[in-house]
């Protein structure tokens, strides 16, 4: 399926680096999130844009840093992350509103080292 | 009561067996229910909306009791390729995102 897309699909990164994960749907829709999932544990909601606006920050860090320059792309800047933020993180996207089912791309896991 | 509460499992059966899943919700006014399926390192999968009259597909129903603020989703005739994490998901409320449940670990054993 290539609704959703997310490159890269593994990285790893030392604490001092600064990458970007990056998010594109093809489905037309206009809201998009960031889930972290940890292993053995549930999703983690981090971000909501809807209409290229953020509508929710859930107390992430400030060294997660999202980006949504129109409503098919998304990005996650990291910077200086810690080896707990070694996860699996997904992007998601849904239709018209955040309530509307939501389509996930296949994740970037990510390790910290 | 949490948002969304699911029993973790694991429920192991018996290919061809049936299973059920409950899902309970805490918002009354929750609008939006569905089951979302997710194997091992993978991202999750839409399986099913669930709606006010009870849904099926194929082996799959869900059905939604708002009395008792809970979801369902029944599986017959249990298949290996069914072996998955299921997790529940509901709109809390208004214009609020999706909440995911932790999930219900299935495995079907030949």
């Amino acid at each position: 399926e290539t609704g959703v897309t997310q490159t890269p699909r593994h990285l790893v990164m030392g604490m001092t680096n600064k990458k970007s994960l990056k998010c594109e749907q093809h489905l037309g829709h206009n809201a998009m999130y960031w889930y972290k999932q940890s292993a053995k544990k549930p999703l983690e909601l981090m971000f909501v844009y809807n209409f290229k606006e953020q509508t929710e920050n859930n107390s992430v860090p400030s060294r997660f840093s999202p980006e949504c320059p129109n409503s098919s792309h998304l990005f996650l800047h990291l910077h200086t992350l810690q080896p707990e933020d070694s996860a699996l993180y997904l992007c998601a996207s849904s239709q018209e509103s955040v309530w509307d089912e939501q389509y996930f791309g296949p994740g970037t896991r990510l390790t910290v080292t | 009561r949490k948002e969304v509460e699911q029993d973790p499992g694991p429920f192991n059966v018996p290919e061809g067996a049936t299973v059920a899943f409950n899902c309970t919700y805490s918002n009354s006014a929750s609008q939006s229910f569905f089951w979302y399926r997710q194997d091992c390192r993978k991202e999750p999968k839409l399986l099913m909306s669930v709606y006010s009259s009870g849904n099926e597909d194929g082996r799959f129903t869900a059905q939604l009791n708002r009395a008792s603020q809970y979801i369902s989703l029944l599986i017959r005739d249990s298949k290996l390729s069914d072996s998955a994490t299921y997790l529940c998901v509901v709109n809390p409320f208004g214009n609020t995102p999706l909440v995911f449940g932790k999930g219900t670990r299935l495995s079907v054993i030949a």
